[in-house]
């Protein structure tokens, strides 16, 4: 079956450090979005990419970066400039065809910090 | 810019009972809209979606919503809650053109059903 597979379920950052997640899916869609959830305030985008090579700042992109070298991969890296990183971190995937196409998630990233 | 508001953080219904979550949107142009289904500790899950035909839209798991756009309100209905329907359930708008597509999602209504 087709979809978006995260890893790792869980994460924790040790302060000062840099770690990344890891998004890939097969569902040959050409764009992904990267977007952080906290209780209360639903999602909000990170970065999004609507093709290999080309990525966008998303609301809340600092402290984060990403990059798109593979059409199937789009890995986060959340850095040491981001002083409240502990969220739910989830990736998406749509076929870059417009506004009607729902976007497709994978089942996310629990982020802590130690 | 486009906007949605979810009307009640947390609804609690008796098992059987119908269940209502509030949507409203606002948007510059003729929306595209989404319900999203979340369990614990998983990612979104897509229940149903209108893209501009019929106004009342059957989703999965015997879900519906009604596009009011007088109202500019997109609520979610099932006529009898069953206890698996405990979960979050989110509302979206979608804008955009060719590959670009900007979503804002509300922050979510909290469903718990009740023995």
């Amino acid at each position: 079956d087709g979809g978006i597979t995260q890893s790792p379920k869980y994460l924790f950052r040790k302060e000062g450090q840099n770690v990344t997640l890891s998004c890939e899916q097969n569902l040959n869609h050409d764009a992904m979005y990267w977007y952080r959830q906290d209780p209360g305030q639903g999602l909000r985008l990170i970065y999004y990419s609507q093709i290999v090579n080309d990525f966008q700042k998303g609301d809340i992109a600092e402290g984060y970066s990403v990059s798109r070298e593979k059409k199937e991969s789009f890995p986060l890296t959340v850095t040491s400039a981001q002083k409240n990183p502990t969220a739910f971190y989830l990736c998406a995937s749509s076929s870059g065809q417009g506004a009607r196409q729902p976007q497709h998630f994978g089942d996310g990233t629990r982020l802590s910090i130690l | 810019a486009q906007s949605v508001t979810q009307l009640g953080s947390h609804v609690s219904v008796s098992e059987g009972a119908l269940v209502l979550l509030r949507c409203n949107y606002s948007s510059s142009v003729p929306p595209y809209l989404f319900w999203y289904v979340q369990y614990p500790n998983q990612g979104l899950q897509l229940l149903l979606k209108y893209t501009s035909a019929a106004t009342l839209v059957k989703g999965i798991n015997g879900f519906e919503a009604e596009f009011k756009k007088s109202e500019t309100s997109f609520h979610l209905t099932k006529p009898s809650a069953h206890m698996s329907d405990a979960a979050e359930y989110f509302c979206a708008v979608s804008e955009g053109s060719g590959g670009y597509q900007k979503v804002t999602f509300g922050t979510g209504t909290k469903l718990q059903v009740i023995p």
